[in-house]
């Protein structure tokens, strides 16, 4: 089975540094699909980024980028420039579908709780 | 286009109660998927449905159903209810539900079980 695991269940960064979150995925799927979902007070989930499994290059969406290690199933999220809206849970998923497209479900992480401080 | 609505918000049942949770996708999107968001077990899926039909099924009871309707609108409902539902409940609408396509989450009911 599928599992993702998020060793920090809690970080705090200063407002304007860069902070990394970290991320390990257990599967023997070749192909698959992460992503980092940000979940904030409000509780509406967001999608923040998303990593193909097959493609090398790391993903970056503005201040978010991810460093995806694919040989040690590692999947970690850096925001630069931290603001106070960055402020979160944050929720490192994986999800496989195969071609049947019977299996397209979304597995978490238990989430690491991001402060900023100003 | 509006984002993907879930009612009620907020929901305070007793044990052996029923409860139905409802929620409205984004409008075209036919995947529903349903989440139990609690903050011992974190996010589980429960199932997901296209084209109102099950596709697929998370590790629950059977107490947990759902069901789509041909709008897309979607329904879920627990049966028999237990303290340990309390929970916050996530739907997840996507186009068609592919590997490929974005989830985007409703911002959840929360159920309260006493």
């Amino acid at each position: 089975a599928q599992t993702v695991t998020q060793s920090q269940p809690e970080m705090s960064v200063q407002e304007a540094e860069t902070v990394t979150l970290s991320c390990t995925y257990d599967t023997s799927e070749s192909d698959y699909y992460l992503f980092w979902y940000k979940q904030p007070p409000s509780r509406q989930m967001i999608l923040v980024i998303r990593q193909e499994a097959y493609k090398q290059q790391n993903a970056t969406e503005n201040r978010f980028s991810v460093n995806f290690q694919k040989a040690a199933k590692s999947f970690s999220l850096k925001i630069s420039d931290s603001q106070l809206g960055d402020a979160a849970m944050y929720f490192c998923a994986y999800k496989y579908g195969d071609s049947g497209g019977s299996n397209y479900k979304l597995t978490f992480g238990k989430g690491t709780l991001l402060t900023v401080n100003p | 286009k509006a984002g993907v609505t879930q009612t009620p918000r907020y929901l305070i049942k007793t044990r052996g109660q029923q409860v139905t949770l409802s929620c409205s996708p984004i409008s075209g999107h036919r995947s529903v998927s349903w989440y139990q968001q609690t903050p011992g077990q974190g996010l589980q899926f429960l199932f997901e449905y296209f084209s109102e039909t099950q596709r697929n099924k998370g590790n629950f009871p059977g107490r947990f159903s759902g069901r789509q309707f041909s709008n897309s609108r979607s329904e879920m409902n627990v049966s028999t209810l237990e303290l340990g539902d309390s929970a916050l409940y996530l739907c997840a609408s996507s186009l068609l539900g592919t590997v490929y396509n974005e989830q985007f989450f409703g911002p959840g009911t929360r159920l309260t079980v006493l």
